[in-house]
């Protein structure tokens, strides 16, 4: 069975940073594209970040880019979101993504998400 | 960027109603879209994908059509169950997601 824990939500600040983490089991890893989608509190679905199989190639939302990073460690079946300078407005849930298979292909397993929020 | 758009926003219907739901695409996406479940609280669930197919274990009364940049969700009997917020989402480029159609009880 896939499963997909997120973790390392909580509170900031504006301005500070936050390392999400996505630990993996029940699947090849190393085998699937993973993305980052996060959903405002009363709000919808928001993708934010993808990687490939092999980490080679990354793309993320322009509402992120330059502040968000997207990484992975196969050897630990594990996905990240490293998020920098973080805005009242990054404030949502988070969830990671797993796609149905190598390739920028829609999500057939998710985790349950981690709440992150951005306030003084 | 590609943009998805569905309709209607909230559609308030009874157990037993046949219901279609809406998905534009801003441009051609061919058939690649998918659509999704989501109860309050809990993650988003597969129910179709490739516009048309329908997700292992999910009821054959959800339905899906469409391709380029029109498409539709169809739940041809409601069922209790099924009262939930409905997304579609493009992966054609990247991926966006609609703002969602609420599905609740009359």
């Amino acid at each position: 069975e896939v499963q997909l824990l997120e973790s390392g939500g909580g509170l900031v600040q504006p301005g500070g940073s936050l390392r999400l983490s996505c630990a993996a089991s029940g699947f090849t890893f190393s085998s699937y594209a993973m993305s980052w989608v996060r959903q405002a509190p009363g709000k919808g679905l928001e993708w934010v970040s993808a990687l490939s199989d092999d980490a080679d190639s990354t793309y993320h939302a322009d509402s992120v880019k330059g502040r968000f990073t997207i990484s992975r460690d196969n050897s630990r079946n594990t996905l990240y979101l490293q998020m920098n300078t973080l805005r009242a407005e990054d404030t949502a849930v988070y969830f990671c993504a797993k796609a149905y298979s190598s390739g920028y292909v829609f999500f057939d397993s998710w985790g349950q998400g981690t709440l992150v929020t951005v306030s003084s | 960027d590609i943009q998805m758009t569905q309709s209607p926003s909230t559609l308030s219907a009874s157990v037993g109603d046949r219901v279609t739901l809406t998905c534009r695409a801003s441009q051609s996406i061919s058939s690649w879209l998918a659509w999704y479940q989501q109860k309050p609280g809990r993650a988003p669930k597969l129910l179709i994908y490739k516009a048309s197919r329908l997700e292992s274990g999910v009821p054959s009364r959800f339905s899906g059509s469409g391709s380029g940049t029109e498409f539709t969700l169809t739940i041809s009997s409601l069922q209790p169950d099924d009262f939930a917020t409905y997304y579609c989402q493009q992966y054609d480029t990247y991926y966006t997601f609609g703002q969602g159609t609420k599905l609740e009880i009359k």
